[in-house]
C-alpha cells in the first residue's frame, strides 16, 4: 500500500538554493513525518507535523501541511552539500505503522 | 538517543541457505519493525511486531519469517534464501502508540545489504 508520493523523484540545484520537495496523500492522517536517507544509510526523522498544525520548523528546515489538499511540502534553506540525500514523507497505516512514498533524490552542486 | 544497530552492514549469502538478520534497540521501544528497500519500489514493510512473541505481517512476508523472544531484539530468518531477496534491510523501532491517537516516530538501523548468490 502506497500512501505518500514525493515529487519531484529526483532534484538537483547549487549550493545555498533552497529546495523544496512535495508529498502527496490519500487518506486522512493524524500526523505526517518527514525523513532523510543517506546513501546506503538508514532514515533518520526530521520532523513531525500533527494534523492540526499547519506549519512547522526545525533549523532551516520548514514544513507545511494542507490537510485540505492532503498535501505536505519540505523546504529546506540555504542548501549545503551534506543535504545531498533523500528525502521521504511517511503516513499512518493503522495506529502502529508508517507508509512511506518512494522518496525525493535530492543532488546539492558546490 | 535512541539507537537501533542491525548485526551486519553488508552480508552475502548463497541460494537455499538460511539467513538471520538481527536488530537490536536500546530504548525500550515496543514496536519493530523490518523493511526492504530496493530502487523504484521505495521502503516495503516485511513484517512488525509490537509487543515480545507478537509479529503481524507487513505487505511482503513471504518467503520470510521473524522472532521477538526479547522486547530489544527482533529477528527477521530468510528461511532459503533466494536471489530475488537480493536487497537492503532496515529495521526500526517507535513506541506504541496508546489508544491510537497518532503514530510515532521510527528510528531506523543503519541497513544491512544482503546480496544472495
Amino acid at each position: 500500500s502506497q500512501q505518500g508520493e514525493e515529487d519531484p523523484q529526483a532534484l538537483s540545484i547549487q549550493e545555498g538554493e533552497n529546495a523544496t520537495m512535495n508529498c502527496s496523500y490519500k487518506t486522512s492522517i493524524n500526523n505526517l513525518q518527514w525523513y532523510r536517507q543517506n546513501s546506503g544509510r538508514g532514515l533518520v526523522h526530521l520532523i513531525l507535523i500533527r494534523s492540526n498544525e499547519r506549519e512547522k520548523h526545525s533549523g532551516r528546515l520548514r514544513v507545511t501541511l494542507d490537510t485540505s489538499k492532503k498535501s505536505s511540502s519540505l523546504l529546506i534553506t540555504a542548501s549545503r552539500a551534506a543535504d545531498t540525500a533523500s528525502y521521504f514523507c511517511a503516513t499512518e497505516e493503522g495506529a502502529q505503522k508508517l507508509v512511506f512514498g518512494q522518496g525525493t533524490r535530492l543532488t546539492i552542486n558546490p | 538517543d535512541v539507537k537501533v544497530t542491525q548485526s551486519s552492514r553488508y552480508l552475502v549469502k548463497r541460494t537455499g541457505e538460511k539467513v538471520f538478520l538481527e536488530c537490536v534497540q536500546d530504548m525500550d521501544h515496543e514496536n519493530m519493525f523490518w523493511y526492504r528497500q530496493d530502487p523504484g519500489l521505495g521502503l516495503r514493510l516485511i513484517y512488525f511486531s509490537y509487543d515480545v512473541k507478537m509479529k503481524e505481517k507487513g505487505d511482503i512476508p513471504e518467503g520470510y519469517s521473524v522472532s521477538r523472544e526479547k522486547k530489544e531484539r527482533f529477528s527477521l530468518i530468510l528461511e532459503s534464501a533466494s536471489t530475488n531477496q537480493t536487497s537492503m534491510y532496515l529495521c526500526a523501532s517507535s513506541l506504541f502508540s496508546v489508544g491510537g491517537l497518532f503514530t510515532d516516530t521510527q528510528y531506523f538501523g543503519p541497513g544491512t545489504r544482503l546480496t544472495v548468490l
